[in-house]
């Protein structure tokens, strides 16, 4: 049973646009939230975390804002660029280092 | 440079052959982890470890087999007895002066079982 879903496959977005990624998420003891990004044939990068103690997180173009009673988080990139354009993955855990993760959303960013 | 690798970045094997994926980490990270990855499909946990000589069975252990004798080398064998291995495989290592939630990741290795 998949306890965090990225239910959008794939996002296309304009150059300088918004990115929004949305996760979700069954398991209430997850306390710590994280953001990676893939490109293909390539081990996942992390991007940007917040724990569950917190509602906002930034990191220079990357956002991460939780909504704990809607078991929800997102991600916003703002403004996206070309060198977006890859996979990205929400994780979770509830225990030292047992990552659970999405199944992943393609941005594709175009000119 | 510090980081995790992986060996080989492409390997094949025949069906029915066990096969053994390397990865080294000079991170000095206490935990490390094994996942697969499919078409479409999330990262899913093989098996992790979080100290030398001890290691747990993650989402997905069933036909996999782990050892832990070094803290810097976690290698991982794909038994006969797993039955879809072709996949992207990948290791992560957290711990050490970095956050235990944050892993980070090895470039990959794609088996293929012919």
């Amino acid at each position: 049973d998949q306890q965090v879903k990225q239910n959008s496959p794939s996002l296309s977005v304009q150059e300088g646009r918004i990115s929004i990624l949305n996760c979700d998420y069954t398991n209430s003891m997850f306390d710590y939230f994280l953001w990676y990004k893939k490109y293909p044939a390539e081990g996942p990068t992390f991007l940007i975390s917040i724990s569950s103690i917190k509602d906002k997180n930034e990191d220079g173009r990357f956002t991460v804002f939780l909504n704990k009673s809607a078991k929800h988080l997102s991600l916003h990139i703002v403004p996206s660029q070309p060198g977006d354009s890859a996979v990205y993955f929400c994780a979770a855990t509830d225990s030292w280092g047992k990552l659970q993760f999405g199944a992943g959303t393609q941005v594709v960013v175009t000119p | 440079d510090g980081g995790i690798t992986q060996s080989p970045k492409y390997l094949f094997r025949k069906e029915g052959q066990n096969v053994t994926l390397s990865c080294e980490q000079n991170l000095n990270h206490d935990a490390m982890y094994w996942y697969r990855q499919d078409p479409g499909q999330g990262l899913r946990l093989i098996y992790y470890s979080h100290i030398v000589n001890d290691f747990q069975k993650g989402d997905i252990a069933e036909g996999y087999s782990v050892s832990r004798e070094k803290k810097e080398s976690f290698p991982l064998t794909v038994t006969s007895a797993q039955k879809n291995p072709t996949a992207f495989y990948l290791c992560a290592s957290s711990g050490g002066q970095d956050s235990y939630n944050e892993q980070f990741f090895g470039p990959g290795t794609r088996l293929t079982v012919l």
